[in-house]
């Protein structure tokens, strides 16, 4: 699976929009992008992911550049509850899932 | 549906003591999975089960067993603990194939003396 190197901590103001970037140079042509959370001490919550297409759900939505060497999370409208680690994870849809965390981006939202 | 279930939320244990981390999950899904997260750092997968009779050891599977009996449990054994094994564990669970998302149990802190 693809290594993905994401910023250690980010701000965003609530209500701003919160941009989080990934980086993944290596990811392969059947590799996908997942976004997950982790609010503290929870279980990491999905939020999105995406092949190639730009993609949009309830959540966020994710950008992924042509050349699918990077990527965009945005949280069009932050709110304090969005302070969390977010996950950015390159795997493979084929065989057993694991996922391969590393540390994440830290988000805090501020009033 | 429930979900993910994990049990006991807490607990304490002394050198060399054993103990089971029950994990459950209503959704019939295939594939379930145990992680564990150090403070600061990410999750590294433990063992994981692709279906009822079949597991397997992921990154750091040392110092723990599991079993597969059904669909629905996946237990992880710590056989003797040692306070290396101080962590918050997670239990994981989803469909096989495709691109489905993993769902995550609320985790169980454990902590080693």
């Amino acid at each position: 699976d693809a290594k993905t190197t994401q910023p250690t901590s980010m701000d965003c103001a609530e209500g701003r929009a919160a941009n989080l970037p990934c980086n993944h140079s290596t990811i392969s042509g059947n590799e996908y992008v997942y976004w997950y959370r982790q609010i503290h001490s929870q279980g990491p919550q999905y939020i999105i992911h995406g092949l190639k297409n730009n993609e949009t759900n309830e959540m966020a939505s994710l950008i992924i550049t042509e050349d699918r060497k990077s990527s965009t999370l945005i949280l069009p409208h932050a709110t304090l509850r969005d302070t969390a680690v977010y996950y950015c994870i390159v795997r493979r849809n084929t065989g057993f899932q694991k996922l391969v965390f590393g540390t994440g981006t830290r988000l805090l939202v501020s009033p | 549906n429930a979900g993910v279930t994990q049990t006991p939320k807490f607990q304490v244990l002394k050198t060399g003591q054993s103990m089971t981390l029950q994990c459950a999950q209503d959704m019939n899904h295939e594939y379930m999975s145990w992680y564990r997260q150090d403070p600061g750092m990410g999750l590294r997968l433990i063992h994981y089960s692709v279906g009822a009779g079949i597991t397997d050891q992921g990154e750091v599977p040392n110092g723990y067993n599991v079993s597969r009996s059904t669909t629905e449990d996946f237990p992880l054994r710590l056989l003797s603990a040692a306070p290396s094994q101080t962590s918050v564990y997670f239990c994981a669970s989803m469909n096989s194939g495709g691109t489905d998302t993993q769902y995550f149990g609320p985790g169980t802190r454990l902590t080693v003396l």
